[in-house]
């Protein structure tokens, strides 16, 4: 069965500091795409990055970017230059699963 | 412009009082699907629609039930609401492709329920 696990319930960075989003997953799928998607307070739902698997090169939107490591099934999210409305839960997804979320703080 | 609409974005009811929550997009996407959100654990799926009169359970289903009658509407019904259903409901759509699970997500606003 296909599970996804993000292991930081919580974490902070400081304004204008690079942080780090961690997330596992486990499939026997050998294409599949993976997302992160960002809640603010306002609870909406908004899709920051996808990266497909067959594709070597690592995505990036901006300050977002992801490294992806197929074969240790790890998908992290970087996030440069934070900015105070990075401040949400960051979900990891695919395949219709999510991971339980980390909830990221981003202080003055 | 492109949206899920869900319906009531809050609702406190009581135990055994059968409740719809509706869901509409206007996206003609054929997939769609409904999440409950807990602190701790996430968006877990209740049950998804691949088109028309093609439902499947997800991970959470036990008390829940759905249709997809419409290509454009995708009701949860909740036959006999417990109090352990309280939650925040998710419905959401995207297309479908060759390859499952490839295309984003758009989520409705979501639906704050209480059950007493």
């Amino acid at each position: 069965a296909q599970t996804v696990t993000q292991s930081q319930p919580e974490m902070s960075v400081q304004e204008a500091e690079t942080v780090t989003l961690s997330c596992t997953y486990d499939t026997s799928e050998s294409n599949y795409y993976l997302f992160w998607y960002k809640q603010p307070p306002s609870r909406q739902m908004i899709l920051v990055i996808r990266q497909e698997a067959y594709k070597q090169q690592n995505a990036t939107e901006n300050r977002f970017s992801v490294n992806f490591q197929k074969a240790a099934k790890s998908f992290s999210l970087k996030i440069s230059d934070s900015q105070l409305g990075d401040t949400a839960m960051y979900f990891c997804a695919f395949l219709g699963r999510f991971g339980a979320g980390t909830r990221l703080t981003v202080k003055p | 412009e492109a949206q899920v609409t869900q319906n009531p974005r809050y609702l406190i009811t009581v135990t055994g009082k059968k409740l719809t929550v509706t869901c509409s997009q206007n996206m003609n996407h054929e997939y769609m699907s409904w999440y409950r959100q807990d602190p701790g654990l996430g968006l877990r799926q209740i049950y998804y629609s691949m088109n028309v009169e093609v439902t499947d359970k997800g991970d959470v289903p036990e008390g829940y039930k759905v249709s997809r009658k419409e290509k454009r509407n995708f009701p949860l019904i909740l036959e006999s609401p417990s109090p352990n259903q309280t939650s925040l409901y998710f419905c959401a759509s995207s297309l479908t492709g060759v390859t499952p699970g490839a295309n984003v997500l758009t989520f409705g606003a979501g639906s704050r329920l209480t059950v007493l």
